[in-house]
């Protein structure tokens, strides 16, 4: 079974500082990919940025980048130089590689505020 | 422009009637999904499709059906079974690469009354 834990229900932050959102997972397959999505108020469901578990290098995407410890089971979302417009849920999922699994599981998200 | 479409963004219904969401991608993406939202929690699966006329419970397909007729639609029909219906639905479409990601409609905000 997977499971996703994102210890963080609410975090505020500077606006212009850089805010690290945790993620630990759980997972029994050797294989595996790690996604950050933001839902802003709006409800939609926006990809950030995306991780696999046999990448050699920390995956980065303008102001995203994904600080992985495969060793520890984290992944954590690294949002650097915040601007308001980055209020919103974030939420940590996790997808085995295995063919024919291509389910995600979720973990409760964590709200972000930025403060002007 | 390519994307995902969900349509009615907000839909209400009386309790025990049945009602369809619908989900419309333009990508030529193989996989769809649907996922039911509720409030302070994560994604739940309701129902998937990897290819077309053929498709695979989640975890919480009670009281759900859907059909997958066209590779571009995958409607999601809410029948009277489902006890628990009022929530956001999201549903999502994703094609086989080496990442699989998933990209996710706007959702539809279902309230029984």
């Amino acid at each position: 079974a997977q499971k996703i834990t994102q210890t963080q229900p609410g975090m505020f932050v500077q606006e212009k500082e850089a805010v690290t959102l945790d993620c630990t997972y759980d997972t029994s397959d050797p294989s595996y990919g790690l996604f950050w999505y933001k839902q802003p108020s709006s409800g939609e469901m926006i990809f950030l940025i995306y991780q696999g578990s046999y990448d050699q290098q920390n995956a980065t995407e303008g102001r995203y980048s994904l600080n992985f410890q495969k060793a520890r089971k984290s992944a954590n979302l690294v949002i650097s130089a915040s601007q308001l417009g980055d209020s919103a849920m974030y939420f940590c999922a996790l997808r085995p590689s295995n063919f024919g699994n291509e389910k995600l599981t979720f973990g409760t998200g964590t709200r972000l505020t930025i403060i002007p | 422009d390519g994307g995902i479409t969900q349509s009615p963004k907000y839909l209400f219904r009386k309790e025990g009637q049945n009602v369809t969401l619908s989900c419309e991608q333009n990508l030529n993406h193989d996989a769809m999904y649907w996922y039911r939202q509720d409030p302070g929690q994560g994604l739940r699966l309701i129902y998937y499709s990897q290819i077309v006329n053929d498709f695979q419970k989640g975890d919480i397909a009670e009281g759900y059906s859907v059909s997958r007729e066209k590779k571009e639609s995958f409607p999601l029909t809410v029948t009277s079974a489902q006890k628990n219906p009022t929530a956001f639905y999201l549903c999502a479409s994703s094609i086989e690469d080496n990442t699989d990601t998933q990209y996710f409609g706007p959702g539809t905000r279902l309230t029984v009354l």
